[in-house]
């Protein structure tokens, strides 16, 4: 069955310093993947997406992130954290459902928490 | 543009109590969805629609039911509140039914029962 990991539920660092999160997903077909945030209070906004081509996929407010198949992963990634940057970060995989609908698995989340 | 509404955006309901979660989006989607998040869980999804009169059960249906009669509207009923439907939904559309199809979600709605 699919399934997104999120290993890190809390990850805190410093304004101005690199940030990685981490997503690994198990799906047996090509991976549509997501990261969507969600700030306090919000619903969930899109911030990039894989479908196929260049594995380095560049998203908006500055993230990016890198589709790795043969470690089944694709990690987001910023250069400089902003305090605005605090949110929770949500990882999903795309599947087909028998209607043909689009299904997001999501992942459990990683919560971000910035330093000043 | 409004995008995806949901109303109302947060709810107390005693234990048995009913209640229908509003959702609507102006973007001329077929493909709506409903989810809840739980601490730790991640999102799950309810149930989902592909347009107006069809709908299906998604990973956890169970105490929910759906409508969808017009395009733009898709409420979500809870017929017998029970506590373990203390959570936050959340709406989303999509244009497509692509599995490469951004969705965009609503605010959400946090439940408590009580």
């Amino acid at each position: 069955a699919q399934s997104v990991t999120q290993p890190d539920i809390h990850i805190t660092v410093s304004e101005g310093a690199s940030l990685e999160l981490r997503c690994n997903y198990s799906y047996g077909a090509t991976p549509y993947l997501f990261w969507y945030v969600q700030s306090p209070g919000q619903g969930l906004q899109l911030l990039l997406k894989y479908f196929s081509g260049d594995t380095l996929v560049q998203g908006i407010k500055g993230f990016e992130a890198e589709f790795k198949r043969s470690q089944s992963s694709f990690n987001l990634r910023k250069p400089s954290v902003h305090w605005s940057d605090a949110a929770e970060y949500f990882c999903a995989v795309g599947v087909r459902t028998r209607r043909i609908a689009q299904k997001l698995v999501f992942g459990q989340g990683t919560r971000l928490t910035i330093n000043p | 543009n409004a995008g995806v509404t949901q109303t109302p955006k947060f709810r107390i309901l005693k234990i048995g109590q009913s209640m229908t979660l509003q959702c609507t989006q102006d973007m001329n989607h077929n493909y709506m969805y409903w989810y809840r998040q739980d601490p730790g869980m991640g999102l799950k999804l309810i149930y989902y629609s592909v347009g107006a009169g069809i709908t299906d059960k998604g990973e956890v249906p169970n105490g929910y039911n759906v409508s969808r009669s017009t395009t733009e509207d898709f409420p979500l009923r809870l017929e017998l509140a029970a506590p373990s439907q203390t959570s936050v939904y959340f709406c989303a559309s999509s244009y497509s039914p692509g599995m490469n199809t951004e969705a965009f979600f609503g605010q959400g709605t946090r439940l408590t029962v009580v």
